[in-house]
């Protein structure tokens, strides 16, 4: 079972669209992440929400656009992307943002054309 | 900041035969390290974790040893099964702080 969901789980999109990532939980979790993850690479951070506010951006370019509409969904908004970003995209959450499991969902491959 | 390496980058131990992967992390300050296992293709999946205030912890087939003074931590794996084949990343969390990965090692366990 995948406490976390993402979707879509494949997107191929060309470098001038405009995209959205989703991910979602249940587990009553009050931090959320999103990480990118190139192969054969470990996860790379992006962003830490925690209770909802904007706690980390590890100098992402401005093309991705994070949002937390409340504490159980997490977006990533795409525009403008470049071959590059080609990867897989992992959210996690946690039940707070210090010192605890997170746990990952199944990810979105984005290709960019 | 904090920095973790890890060791080996690939390993291939026979089916049955035990399999050890060694982390080394830099921050004294670290006090959380967790290990996930990602098989091709899927989630990174948390499948152990200690704390520092434990030297050891076992679950079934795997456990985990800490050495604080030393800063390393590793992964040992008793009677591997093929399904155990998978990318293994173990990660540092000093208090405040996100995880800081290794780079991750690839196990191969041959029938």
């Amino acid at each position: 079972d995948t406490e976390v969901t993402q979707t879509p789980k494949h997107l191929v999109m060309g470098m001038t669209n405009k995209k959205s990532l989703k991910c979602e939980q249940h587990m009553g979790h009050r931090a959320m992440y999103w990480y990118k993850q190139k192969a054969k690479k470990p996860p790379e951070l992006m962003f830490v929400y925690s209770y909802e506010k904007l706690s980390i951006n590890e100098s992402v370019p401005s093309r991705f656009s994070p949002e937390c509409p409340n504490s159980s969904l997490l977006n990533l908004h795409l525009h403008a992307l470049q071959p590059e970003d080609s990867a897989l995209y992992l959210c996690a959450s946690s039940s707070t943002y210090i010192d605890q499991p997170q746990h990952f969902g199944d990810g979105t491959r984005l290709s960019i054309l | 900041g904090e920095n973790v390496e890890q060791h080996p980058s690939t390993l291939s131990v026979q089916e049955g035969d035990s399999a050890v992967i060694k982390c080394t992390y830099s921050d004294s300050a670290s006090n959380y390290f967790p290990w996930y296992k990602q098989e091709l293709g899927k989630r990174p999946q948390l499948i152990i974790d200690i704390r520092s205030n434990v030297g050891e912890k076992k679950d079934q087939r795997i456990a985990v040893t800490l050495n604080k003074t030393a800063k390393h931590f590793s992964l040992h794996i008793t009677e591997t099964q093929p399904e155990d084949s998978a990318v293994y990343f173990c990660a540092a969390n000093a208090y405040g702080q996100n995880f800081v990965f290794g780079p991750g090692t690839r196990l191969s366990v041959l029938p």
